[in-house]
């Protein structure tokens, strides 16, 4: 069955510094790659997906993923972040055939002024 | 249009009570899902529904745990009777194919 690890469970930037936040998956064909976002009191939205095609991807807000399947990693990336981007940070496998998704247990951002 | 609905969006009752959670997804999504998100967890898959057949429910209590979808929209998550460890946020999800999963807001249940 897959898998997902976030090792950082918590992470602290200062406003405007740039953003790295780790995942690495275990997953026995093509995975379906994904990251979530979600503020306090709030439903998950997503941010962006990997599919097949280009191993760096845009999503909304900013971000973009790159996936590299020789480290088995889809980390997130943002150049500036902004106070707003404070919140938990998902990220999820799933496979075509049942959209079965597994979610990491998160890393939760912190921007400091 | 209208997002993934959910209700009630706090509950909180005693344990070995039981409970139920409604979802209404967005309109015209076949698959719905029903995740269980513990207090510093990432959320985990209890059930997934394709129209109103159950796709997978592998991950669910099923002693305690039920859940259903009449006629293929709304669903119903149902816990009885309910322990102190299902605390949890119960999110619901639906999808239009096998692509992105919009979330609802949750339901913050408490087991005291």
């Amino acid at each position: 069955a897959q898998s997902v690890t976030q090792p950082d469970i918590h992470i602290t930037v200062s406003e405007g510094a740039s953003l790295e936040l780790r995942c690495n998956y275990s997953y026995g064909a093509t995975p379906y790659l994904f990251w979530y976002v979600q503020s306090p009191g709030q439903g998950l939205q997503l941010l962006l997906k990997y599919f097949s095609g280009d191993t760096l991807v845009q999503g909304i807000k900013g971000f973009e993923a790159e996936f590299k399947r020789s480290q088995s990693s889809f980390n997130l990336r943002k150049p500036s972040v902004h106070w707003s981007d404070a919140a938990e940070y998902f990220c999820a496998v799933g496979s075509y055939n049942n959209n079965d998704m597994r979610f990491g247990a998160g890393t939760r951002l912190t921007v400091k002024p | 249009e209208a997002g993934v609905a959910q209700s009630p969006r706090y509950k909180i009752i005693e344990k070995r009570q039981s409970v139920a959670f409604w979802c209404n997804p967005i309109s015209g999504h076949a698959t719905l899902y029903w995740y269980q998100q513990i207090l510093g967890q990432g959320p985990k898959l209890l059930i997934q529904f394709q129209n109103n057949g159950v796709v997978d429910d592998s991950q669910l209590p099923k002693d305690r745990f039920s859940a259903e979808r009449l006629k293929g929209v709304d669903s119903t998550l149902k816990i009885q009777p309910a322990k102190l460890e299902d605390s949890a946020v119960y999110l619901c999800a639906s999808s239009l194919d096998r692509d992105e999963q919009f979330f609802g807001p949750g339901t913050r249940l408490t087991v005291l």
